[in-house]
């Protein structure tokens, strides 16, 4: 199973990037690394996803090195509404490799 | 496009009774996982429906089940309630073996048991 481990707090003032880091060291080839970010009582909501090197989207970036043993989430100039939950999730379309297992987050405190 | 919805939002029941919490997934979507979030801690894995069949199961006894109709919704059973059962329970759908692996998840529906 691709287990993932990601700092349990991270703390930023509002205008700050923010780097949240994933290892990862059993992945699979099949594997790709995909960031979610969740408030209290709602369900996840997807942020990124990669498989190698990096990707961009209107909301973040995410870093991948070439042996894929971890993954960086890139969010730049947080706010308040940042704040929240956000999960490293390492698993194939066929869920059976990792059975889509998430970790247990990164809880994100953003602050004036 | 509707996103995946599930029902009841709430739900309250004693210890012992049974609870079904339903869930329908996205337009296309053939994959469907259910989670539980006790409150406060992460997403534990239940179980994955593709096509109608089982898949794949996480470490919860045999009083969790469910099932996948032919319309891709899911339905999941929890027998014999016990306190420890109350969480938040998320549904999440996906393209199944056409897609990344990328889960869409409903806003989840709480159960409470007393």
């Amino acid at each position: 199973l691709a287990k993932t481990t990601q700092p349990i707090s991270m703390d930023s003032y509002e205008g700050q990037e923010v780097n949240i880091t994933c290892s990862h060291n059993n992945i699979a080839t099949n594997d790709y690394i995909t960031w979610y970010q969740q408030f209290p009582s709602q369900g996840p909501r997807f942020i990124i996803q990669g498989y190698k090197t990096k990707v961009t989207n209107e909301v973040a970036s995410l870093f991948i090195p070439a042996d894929r043993k971890s993954s960086t989430l890139s969010l730049p100039r947080v706010s308040l509404s940042d704040t929240a939950v956000y999960y490293c999730l390492v698993g194939d379309a066929t869920g059976t490799a990792s059975k889509l297992t998430f970790g247990t987050g990164t809880r994100l405190q953003v602050t004036l | 496009e509707a996103g995946v919805t599930q029902s009841p939002t709430h739900l309250i029941k004693t210890r012992g009774q049974q609870a079904t919490l339903r869930c329908s997934p996205i337009s296309g979507h053939t994959s469907v996982y259910w989670y539980q979030q006790a409150l406060g801690l992460g997403l534990q894995f239940l179980l994955w429906y593709d096509e109608g069949e089982e898949r794949n199961r996480g470490n919860f006894p045999p009083r969790f089940s469910g099932r996948q109709f032919p319309n891709y919704s899911s339905e999941l059973n929890v027998n014999a309630l016990e306190l420890e059962d109350s969480a938040l329970y998320l549904c999440a759908s996906s393209l199944g073996g056409r897609g990344t692996g990328e889960l869409f998840f409903g806003e989840g529906s709480r159960l409470t048991v007393l």
